[in-house]
């Protein structure tokens, strides 16, 4: 059973459009995180979120992108006017509860294409 | 700055060959931890194992192996008698450690492929 689940496994958009992508967590757990990884790269850190707030952010994380979770429960990441260069593997991952310095379980990511 | 360097991209083994994965990286913190992840063909993140500074003992499970030296700021991995399930991109990474009220984040090396033929 995966840590953490993603919505939705595959998605294709238009570039210009908005997209979201989702995480649900099995288990009640504080510190959440986007990675993405660009076919054939490595995996690069985007956000950190704790406690309903972001904690940390990357470089990539600029404008465009907004994290959120609304329901208490689902975590999304929301990309508001997607370019080409937004293909990626878009990964969710939660650490333990006690949230610090733990290996992160990710979910089994969001591949999104867009044309 | 935190960095993780895998200078290894691609290896290639036969199948009951023992192989070595290697890992250098760089941080100021004197409290950090390592992580080896493993990514199959399939796609997904597999937590192989995590590794504290303060902790240098090596440790062994089952056919794997890592080997964490912090006078070479190195954590490598071996696999004994490869398999072809064996097969995967490898990550070797690391966190800072944090306080409680900031979440870590891990920043990842850049993955050795390792292709094991039967």
């Amino acid at each position: 059973e995966p840590e953490v689940t993603q919505t939705p496994s595959h998605q294709v958009t238009q570039m210009g459009q908005e997209v979201i992508l989702r995480c649900v967590p099995i288990s009640n757990h504080l510190y959440f995180y986007w990675y993405r990884q660009i076919l054939g790269q490595k995996v690069e850190f985007l956000v950190s979120f704790y406690n309903n707030e972001i904690s940390e952010k990357s470089e990539i994380f600029d404008d465009q992108f907004s994290v959120e979770r609304p329901d208490g429960s689902n975590f999304t990441l929301k990309i508001r006017s997607t370019k080409l260069e937004d293909s990626a593997m878009y990964f969710c991952a939660r650490t333990g509860r006690a949230g610090l310095n733990t290996e992160a379980f990710f979910g089994q990511g969001t591949r999104l294409t867009v044309v | 700055a935190q960095k993780v360097t895998q200078a290894q991209t691609e290896i290639s083994v036969v199948e009951k060959e023992d192989v070595t994965l290697d890992c250098v990286y760089e941080t100021r913190d004197t409290t950090y931890y390592l992580f080896w992840y493993k990514q199959p063909p399939s796609g997904e993140l597999v937590f192989l194992i995590r590794r504290n500074s303060f902790d240098e003992q090596n440790e062994i499970s089952g056919r794997y192996s890592w080997n964490f030296q912090k006078s070479t700021s190195s954590f490598n991995f071996t696999i004994t008698a490869s398999q072809v399930v064996d097969s995967a991109v490898y990550f070797c990474a690391l966190s800072e450690g944090r306080s409680s009220s900031s979440a870590s984040k891990i920043i990842f090396g850049s993955g050795t492929r390792l292709s094991i033929r039967p």
